[in-house]
């Protein structure tokens, strides 16, 4: 089965600072990858995904990841974070659609933005 | 605008009663889930339903119920056997992109039990 590792459960940053958010997936012939955001007492928006095609997905509020095949890996980064990027980073993978293709999440990444 | 619509967004329950959670959809998506999020814990997968009138039981099923009446809905209840149901539950739809399921989540129902 797969299964998705959050490398950092914190990471706090300082405003206008490049931040990267590791996520390591277990292997598999075929993957999707996505990256969801929750900002406090909300549901979780998408912010990214990797289906096929380009290794380098970009994706809304200036982030983007790539998708490392040899490495099982899919780090989310963003050049210079704001303040209203504080939030929960989850990743996720899933194997393929239907009942087979349930998203299986990372634990969660904080990321804290300071002045 | 399309979207997911979760009920009531804070509900208190007392010890051995149960408890429904209101999730609806217009975006016209066959797939539904729920999810339960604990601190730390990440989304842990309770039911889905890829058609109405269909669901499976995700990894912690034990002690909630669901149904599937219509497309549109898809209602989580906790029952009195769930042994810690405090938790922040999530509703999604999914829609298939190249092979994927989408996830489409709303803004999630806060449950404390007294």
């Amino acid at each position: 089965a797969q299964s998705v590792t959050q490398l950092d459960s914190q990471v706090p940053v300082f405003e206008e600072a490049p931040v990267e958010l590791r996520c390591n997936y277990s292997s598999s012939v075929s993957v999707y990858l996505f990256w969801y955001v929750q900002y406090p007492n909300q549901g979780l928006q998408l912010l990214l995904k990797y289906l096929s095609g380009s290794t380098l997905v970009k994706g809304i509020n200036g982030f983007e990841a790539e998708f490392n095949k040899s490495q099982t890996s899919f780090h989310l980064r963003k050049p210079s974070v704001h303040i209203s990027d504080t939030a929960e980073y989850f990743c996720a993978v899933s194997d393929g659609g239907g009942s087979q293709g349930n998203l299986i999440f990372g634990k969660g990444t904080k990321l804290s933005v300071k002045p | 605008d399309g979207g997911i619509t979760q009920s009531p967004k804070y509900l208190f329950r007392k010890e051995g009663q149960n408890v429904t959670l209101s999730c609806e959809q217009n975006l016209n998506h066959d797939a539904m889930y729920w999810y339960r999020q604990d601190p730390g814990q990440g989304l842990r997968l309770i039911y889905y339903s890829q058609i109405v009138n269909d669901f499976q039981k995700g990894d912690i099923a034990e002690g909630y119920s669901v149904s599937r009446e219509k497309k549109e809905s898809f209602p989580l209840t906790v029952t009195s056997a769930q042994k810690n149901p405090t938790a922040f539950y999530l509703c999604a739809s999914s829609v298939n992109r190249a092979g994927a399921n989408v996830l489409t989540f709303g803004a999630g129902s806060r449950l404390t039990v007294l």
